[in-house]
């Protein structure tokens, strides 16, 4: 079965653009969460889509948006870019969005250069 | 935030046994342990959660505390391939996917 899989895998903008990323998560699952990675904050929450819902959301600013589609695919967005938001972005999927047990399935992230 | 606290780095020789402390003490009765692993520049990977038992799969062994106030990662031979950081952490049942991930321990698996 294949994997989470983001797109793009690298990309470079520069301040004041904005930025649109992918991830398709794997086939049956319907929770897309996406994380922020950075060497100063290490990995943290952005936010969680199931069945086209926000179900939660991190602590970060209204530039970071997401959505999800039918199909369960998520696309995250960030608008006027700044240089702190030079990150490795991971998707990760899964069945639920709750409970006991509920495996997280991360893709191997799109990283993103801003200049 | 993160509830959970590890120590920076750790050193293994390949063959041996990689013990990884986790402390959560603050962690309540519904929240589950995880761990997980990310080896540079891949997505974080799966290993195991428990709640107040041990458990043992495939990958590893994490044995929890009775007070379930620390826990404890075990890599019963540690290959090469196991170098990487190692989050653990806390999470309730039911409050979604809202992982902490916290700063991990970085593990060095040495020839």
């Amino acid at each position: 079965k294949a994997g989470v899989t983001q797109t793009p895998r690298y990309l470079i903008k520069t301040r004041g653009q904005q930025v649109t990323l992918s991830c398709s998560p794997i086939s049956g699952h319907r929770s897309v969460s996406w994380y922020q990675q950075t060497p100063g904050q290490g990995l943290q929450f952005l936010f969680e889509y199931f069945s086209e819902t926000q179900r939660n959301k991190g602590n970060f600013p209204g530039r970071f948006s997401g959505r999800q589609f039918s199909n369960s695919r998520s696309e995250m967005n960030v608008s006027t870019l700044e240089l702190g938001d030079s990150a490795l972005y991971l998707c990760a999927s899964s069945l639920r969005t709750s409970g006991e047990f509920n495996e997280q399935f991360f893709g191997p992230g799109t990283r993103l250069t801003v200049l | 935030d993160a509830k959970t606290t590890q120590p920076t780095s750790m050193d293994c020789a390949e063959g041996r046994a990689a013990n990884l402390p986790c402390n959560h003490s603050t962690i309540s009765g519904n929240e589950y342990v995880y761990w997980y692993r990310q080896i540079h520049s891949q997505g974080p990977q799966y290993i195991i959660h428990g709640l107040k038992n041990n458990e043992t799969n495939e990958m590893a062994s994490l044995i929890i505390t009775e007070d379930r106030k620390s826990s404890t990662l075990i890599l019963p031979h540690a290959t090469l391939r196991d170098t990487a950081v190692y989050y653990c952490i806390v999470r309730p049942v039911y409050n979604f996917n809202k992982f902490y991930f916290g700063s991990g321990t970085k593990l060095n698996v040495k020839p």
